[in-house]
């Protein structure tokens, strides 16, 4: 079935660990974004890609980076988490640029102590 | 800078009667407009888009241009219609090529 996963779903770690929140998805899509998102807030992009070693910032100074060396596989990596990486981090789809319908993964919820 | 703004960040009303979530943009060119909605324990999700002129759920939302707005509207609210609900523009002509998303309203809707 065509889907957008992402795991860890909740992760707790200590400051300082590198960690990777995994997102691949299975629609057949080129693009892929990564979105940051407290409880309750707005979603700020971090970042996105066009397809295959493709990598761009989004308009949210991120810490982390990401690497897209397969179509399906976006994962996000954080050398060194610290506490102001708590967030909820989203991955999301879309068939191509434009105004395309983005598909939400369910997120992973990290929490660095 | 192009901005949208959500002035509501939670509006409670009861059921059945008529919602109108605010939905202002600032932006340069001509953005491609949508309203995604969370329901409690789901995925962010598409709710409608402004290209399309559809109705979903019994929501619909106008593009107007000369207030740059794009509100959400539904005559009679029901339960299952609480979530949290963004604005998004989409603009292709510049800056990161993704959404740009409102702050978000939480709506409940009372029994």
């Amino acid at each position: 079935e065509a889907d957008i996963y992402q795991t860890p779903r909740y992760l707790v770690i200590g400051t300082g660990k590198k960690i990777t929140l995994e997102c691949s998805q299975t629609m057949g899509h080129d693009k892929m974004y990564w979105y940051q998102q407290d409880p309750g807030m707005e979603l700020h992009l971090i970042h996105y890609s066009y397809g295959v070693n493709s990598t761009e910032k989004g308009d949210l100074s991120s810490e982390s980076t990401v690497s897209r060396i397969r179509t399906e596989h976006f994962p996000l990596t954080l050398e060194s988490a610290r506490p102001s990486h708590t967030s909820q981090y989203l991955c999301a789809s879309s068939r191509d640029s434009g105004a395309y319908e983005q598909y939400f993964g369910p997120g992973t919820r990290l929490t660095v102590t | 800078a192009q901005r949208v703004t959500q002035p509501e960040k939670l509006l409670s009303v009861f059921k059945g009667a008529p919602v109108e979530l605010k939905c202002n943009y600032s932006y340069s060119g001509s953005p491609e407009l949508f309203w995604y909605v969370q329901y409690s324990r789901q995925r962010l999700q598409l709710l409608l888009r402004h290209i399309s002129r559809e109705s979903i759920k019994g929501f619909t939302a106008d593009l107007n241009k000369g207030e740059t707005s794009f509100h959400l509207k539904k005559p009679f609210a029901q339960e299952e219609d609480s979530a949290m609900y963004y604005c998004a523009p989409h603009d292709s002509g510049g800056g990161a090529d993704g959404l740009t998303f409102g702050k978000g309203t939480h709506l409940i809707i009372q029994p």
